[in-house]
């Protein structure tokens, strides 16, 4: 099983909905979670932490599910120019180093 | 406010040439990464650095060396290229703390013919 797992998709949606994406990851010890997007040929970017409140930021909400290890994103009113690949990041420890692991991405695409 | 700066932005080799890729950070960051993307496929790490004078192995760390002399620069060798390591590079640090994310350079386009 992978340390961080997420659906690649693509999620196709029209202008204007709502899409969630989901990412579980396997350890339990895990400390952070943070959203990138990346775009094509371009470097991931910060999107948002999530916070084991939950946390919103606009049209975005981020939650964390400790219990069920998930994390996930939701978009409201999607805009083309969210057309984009969604990473989540999960960072643990192991000793005195931190352990850092990318989601392989979810592609969404964002239809006029 | 430059962040994270890749050099070269782009760069084309031939079998078996060696090649240094630079990145530079100004943030006085404590790690420092490498990882490779290839299309359809997430990052992965190649070899990652806790301090000035450490390295350590990623994921896929078999054919690049890479060095951190000064804290500030991490740097990616490739001794003898190979078709496979066709790829774009990018760059990351963070400071050494649990709670915060990476910062990426803009990444290098690599190709080996």
């Amino acid at each position: 099983r992978k340390e961080v797992e997420q659906d690649p998709g693509p999620f196709n949606v029209p202008e204007g909905a709502t899409v969630a994406f989901n990412c579980t990851y396997s350890n339990s010890a895990s400390q952070s979670f943070f959203w990138y997007r990346q775009d094509c040929r371009k470097e991931p970017k910060l999107l948002m932490s999530v916070y084991s409140s939950g946390n919103e930021d606009g049209r975005f909400t981020a939650q964390l599910n400790r219990a069920s290890q998930y994390i996930s994103l939701l978009i409201r009113d999607s805009k083309l120019s969210d057309s984009a690949t969604y990473l989540c990041v999960v960072i643990g420890s192991s000793g005195s180093a931190r352990q850092l692991t990318f989601g392989s991405g979810t592609q969404l695409t964002v239809l006029p | 406010n430059a962040g994270v700066t890749q050099t070269p932005k782009f760069r084309v080799l031939k079998t078996g040439q060696s090649m240094t890729l630079l990145c530079a950070q100004d943030m006085n960051h404590e790690y420092m990464y490498w990882y490779r993307q290839d299309p359809g496929m997430g990052l992965r790490l190649i070899h990652y650095s806790v301090g000035e004078g450490t390295t350590a192995k990623g994921e896929v760390p078999d054919g690049y060396n890479v060095s951190r002399l000064k804290k500030q620069n991490f740097l990616l060798g490739l001794e003898s290229a190979a078709p496979s390591q066709t790829s774009v590079y990018f760059c990351a640090s963070n400071p050494d703390r649990v709670d915060q994310p990476q910062h990426f350079g803009d990444g290098t386009r690599l190709s080996i013919l």
